[in-house]
């Protein structure tokens, strides 16, 4: 079975600092990888995701994640924090091939930027 | 046009009493799914349904039933309602093939049972 955890529940970082938002997953074959992103009272947006070779993902803005397999590893990072990217935050893992693809989530982390 | 669309957004109603939550796709997806954020924030599936394949989360009561007239849609109806039952319920859906896959939420329909 496939699973993914999330390191903090509750990050803060000030304005302009970096973002780092740790997800590890256990799965025998590399899965599918995502990000998704809550704003208060909304639902899920897809961030980026993790589906080829490409080990460095870039999504929306400004985040990107790298796909580390030798640390079974998919952490979150944004250069420079801003008031707007507060939010709850999910990483989230998919099995590859054919099929329905079940999103298991981890159980979030909450970021707060400090003005 | 919203791709995932879930009514009602809000619910409140009374223990024992059994609901309904609709969603709609207009993404063309094989796969949809229903959700359940607990108020730690938790998501966990509950239901996928492919091709008129269920699948159910073994720990889903079966107080809990999916119902999908056609692709398009895959309604939750909810029996006996319990105070446990509060949550917010998200409608997702995805391709079922191909390597661009991600899954589409709606914006969630927050259950209050009283």
């Amino acid at each position: 079975a496939q699973s993914v955890t999330q390191l903090g529940s509750h990050v803060s970082v000030s304005e302009g600092a970096l973002v780092l938002l740790r997800c590890n997953y256990s799965s025998s074959v590399p899965p599918y990888l995502f990000w998704y992103v809550q704003y208060p009272n909304q639902g899920l947006q897809l961030l980026l995701k993790y589906t080829s070779a490409a080990t460095l993902v870039k999504g929306i803005n400004g985040f990107e994640a790298e796909f580390k397999k030798s640390e079974t590893s998919f952490h979150l990072t944004k250069p420079s924090a801003h008031m707007s990217d507060a939010a709850e935050y999910f990483c989230a893992v998919s099995p590859r091939g054919a099929g329905s693809y079940q999103l298991t989530f981890g159980k979030g982390t909450k970021l707060s930027v400090i003005p | 046009d919203t791709a995932v669309s879930q009514t009602p957004k809000y619910l409140v109603t009374q223990m024992g009493n059994d609901k309904s939550i609709k969603c709609e796709q207009n993404l063309g997806h094989d796969t949809m799914y229903w959700y359940k954020q607990d108020s730690k924030k938790f998501l966990k599936i509950m239901f996928s349904y492919n091709n008129k394949e269920l699948i159910i989360n073994e720990t889903v009561p079966n107080r809990f039933s999916p119902k999908s007239p056609d692709k398009a849609h895959l309604n939750l109806h909810i029996n006996s309602l319990e105070l446990g039952d509060s949550a917010v319920y998200f409608c997702a859906s995805s391709p079922s093939t191909g390597v661009n896959t991600e899954a589409f939420f709606g914006q969630g329909t927050r259950l209050t049972v009283v």
